[in-house]
């Protein structure tokens, strides 16, 4: 299987701040790597698919970059409905896995 | 607007079989296009991806779950469900079923979810 490692794990911002969030294939997986933003008790929501399509009616301060095994999350300007656990996800083959989430909080 | 909302049965005890059924609206399950998921998130933690179905029966499942998970598909109700045998605690989770859109290569449509806990 191909294992998803994301960092941090949780994060502690401002307002207005710039967010990053990196996650790190086990293996090259190209482009076959999505983002999901999961706010608490709700189902996750696709923001981000082939590492850098951004999804319609996805705010543009979110975006995504990398390929091969390193891949960045990034959130421009954190607003406070941000806040949400964010994962990674790739389809490169079978099983498809997800990182371990990285948990955003507001400073 | 494709909607998806599971249905099960909440509480299962200990080596029981847990059944739980998604039922798809604003689409038809049948057309083509689209894998149907079982995702499931144990009590604070991520996301595991249980298998899922395409609208021929084909089945494709994560060798995590050791041949337990069976998933199948009813195209005359637009339902798809999951089957997991001998559940221990351990399957205690949310279970989400979802849509994975082949062009989109992505889950782009998931149901709330429904709470499960395997208790006696």
């Amino acid at each position: 299987d191909i294992q998803m490692t994301q960092s941090p794990s949780s994060l502690s911002a401002s307002v207005g701040d710039r967010v990053t969030i990196t996650c790190q294939a086990s293996q090259g997986i190209t482009n076959s790597l999505n983002w999901y933003q999961q706010k608490p008790g709700k189902a996750p929501k696709l923001l981000i698919s082939d590492a850098y399509n951004l999804e319609t009616g996805v705010p543009s301060r979110f975006s995504g970059s990398g390929s091969g095994t390193e891949f960045t999350f990034t959130i421009s300007s954190l607003q406070p409905e941000d806040i949400a656990t964010y994962y990674c996800q790739h389809y490169h083959d079978l099983p498809i896995t997800f990182g371990q989430g990285t948990r955003l909080e507001i400073k | 607007q494709v909607q998806l909302q599971e249905s099960g049965p909440g509480l299962v005890k200990p080596s029981q079989t847990l059944s739980l059924t998604c039922t798809v609206s604003g689409g038809s399950i049948n057309s083509g296009g689209y894998y149907w998921s079982w995702i499931r998130q144990r009590p604070g933690k991520g996301l595991e991806w249980i298998g899922y179905i395409y609208y021929s029966g084909s089945t494709y499942y994560n060798p995590s779950l050791q041949s337990l998970a069976s998933i199948s598909i009813d195209t005359s109700n637009n339902q798809f469900s999951l089957r997991l045998s001998s559940v221990t605690a351990a399957d205690t989770a949310v279970y989400y079923c979802a849509r994975w859109g082949m062009a989109a290569t992505a889950f782009d449509y998931w149901g709330q979810g429904t709470p499960l806990t395997v208790s006696s």
